[in-house]
């Protein structure tokens, strides 16, 4: 099956730094990204809607100057928390829609730790 | 606005019985119901999906049952194994492939 791959798995940073987390689609491409948000023991949150060559779309409550989100390919898009704190750690979860046949895959996490 | 209502949020089942979790939604405008198998640290997994168009759609051990009327949908895990232990989260878009809105989840523990 399709593979969405996300880069870091785990990362561990100071408060007041910035973490780029990547999710590509291996095998196919990807015109639309999300990207959502999964506190401990929680579901998971839509945060924004990413489309390849245009500007994000956020969800209400997300801070786009805060997390920044580029998908200048067809099979990347990156996801910046800027100067993260302990309160953005979480489990950021992306899953990619395959363009040709509309399927939703998504990524394993990435597990961001703020300290 | 929570529009996908799932219970129960933890559920625990002895091995080979069936596991079942139900779903609730608001939008009507809801017509693709995947439901979603999460292991701890990792990404959550498709199951089975189903659209409004069947009242039911069956997959190996897994069941979807849909009541559109009522608006609602459940997941039934038949002969429930230990390797089910997860969680489980049911969701809902309009339209296959797009923005999912999840449930709340149900943490199932199957016992040997």
């Amino acid at each position: 099956g399709a593979v969405v791959s996300q880069h870091p798995s785990w990362v561990i940073c100071k408060s007041g730094t910035s973490v780029k987390i990547e999710c590509r689609s291996l095998d196919f491409q990807a015109t639309t990204m999300f990207w959502y948000r999964q506190f401990p023991k929680q579901s998971l949150m839509l945060m924004a809607t990413s489309n390849e060559g245009s500007k994000a779309t956020y969800e209400q409550g997300v801070e786009k100057d805060k997390f920044l989100i580029n998908h200048a390919s067809l099979t990347l898009s990156t996801l910046t928390v800027t100067s993260a704190h302990p309160e953005d750690s979480s489990f950021y979860i992306c899953s990619a829609k395959d363009s040709y046949t509309g399927e939703l895959f998504f990524g394993e996490g990435s597990r961001l730790t703020v300290l | 606005q929570q529009q996908v209502k799932q219970s129960p949020q933890s559920l625990i089942v002895q091995k080979g019985g069936i596991s079942i979790i139900n779903c609730a939604y608001e939008n009507t405008a809801f017509d693709y119901f995947p439901w979603y198998q999460q292991f701890p640290g990792k990404g959550p997994a498709l199951l089975i999906a189903i659209r409004p168009d069947v009242s039911e759609k069956k997959e190996g051990r897994f069941t979807i049952s849909f009541n559109k009327s009522a608006k609602q949908f459940s997941l039934h895990i038949m002969d429930s194994q230990p390797g089910d232990s997860a969680t489980y989260f049911c969701a809902a878009s309009r339209g296959a492939g797009n923005m999912l809105t999840f449930g709340g989840g149900t943490r199932l523990m199957v016992k040997p």
